[in-house]
């Protein structure tokens, strides 16, 4: 069966700090793979997509990149976080080419930047 | 382009009372309507779902009816559950693309006591 593991579950970091999550799908190959941050009062906004190794699509201009090295991973970064960089963030992974096109989601990863 | 309105809350209910959380969509073409529940603490997870107009998704006793002539899609429980406390989100994904794109609602935060 497939799961989705993110790490770390929580982080508080400084501003200006650097950040990295990382997002692992098992029992997939070739998923599209989603960053999603959930802020507080605002939702769940999509931040990027992949639709392969390498291949990133920014949803918002901000802070934030995205990278996909290998076909199962995918990680969020930043050179420096901001205030507004807290969240939750949610990686989802979906596969290609099924008609019920249903996302699933990871556990997520609660960011408090102080 | 497309955008996902859901009642806000917080909604409060006794056990055993009716449950709505209203839901419309502005899209282009026919999208697909999806509700999701996040527990405390825990990820997403798809409760139920409608791929066209008159569908009827139900899950855990819940239903949702995708209506086009009226752009909506709430979600009803007749009775509702200390454990159906949770966050709802309502959200769609466009007809066209090939990298499936979910567009969320802001969610609705559910507290039913006992």
């Amino acid at each position: 069966s497939q799961t989705i593991h993110q790490w770390p579950a929580t982080l508080v970091q400084p501003v200006g700090s650097p950040l990295s999550l990382e997002c692992t799908v098992e029992g997939t190959s070739n998923p599209n793979l989603y960053w999603y941050r959930q802020a507080a009062g605002r939702g769940l906004q999509l931040l990027f997509y992949s639709v392969g190794i390498g291949q990133i699509s920014s949803e918002v201009p901000q802070n934030l990149s995205a990278s996909r090295p290998q076909d199962r991973q995918f990680i969020l970064s930043s050179k420096k976080l901001l205030l507004s960089d807290s969240g939750f963030y949610l990686c989802a992974w979906r596969v290609k080419g099924l008609g019920t096109n249903e996302q699933f989601f990871g556990p997520g990863t609660r960011l408090t930047v102080l | 382009g497309n955008s996902v309105t859901q009642m806000e809350g917080p909604v409060t209910l006794s056990e055993e009372a009716f449950l709505t959380i209203n839901c419309t969509y502005t899209a282009t073409g026919y999208p697909s309507l999806f509700w999701y529940v996040q527990y405390p603490g825990e990820g997403l997870q798809l409760l139920l779902k409608a791929t066209k107009a008159d569908d009827k998704g139900s899950n855990k006793g819940f239903e949702a009816t995708y209506r086009k002539e009226t752009t909506s899609f709430h979600l009803e429980k007749g009775s509702v559950q200390v454990s159906d406390s949770a966050v709802y989100f309502c959200a769609l994904r466009d007809s066209g693309g090939s990298n499936y794109k979910l567009t969320f609602g802001k969610g609705t935060l559910l507290t039913v006591n006992p």
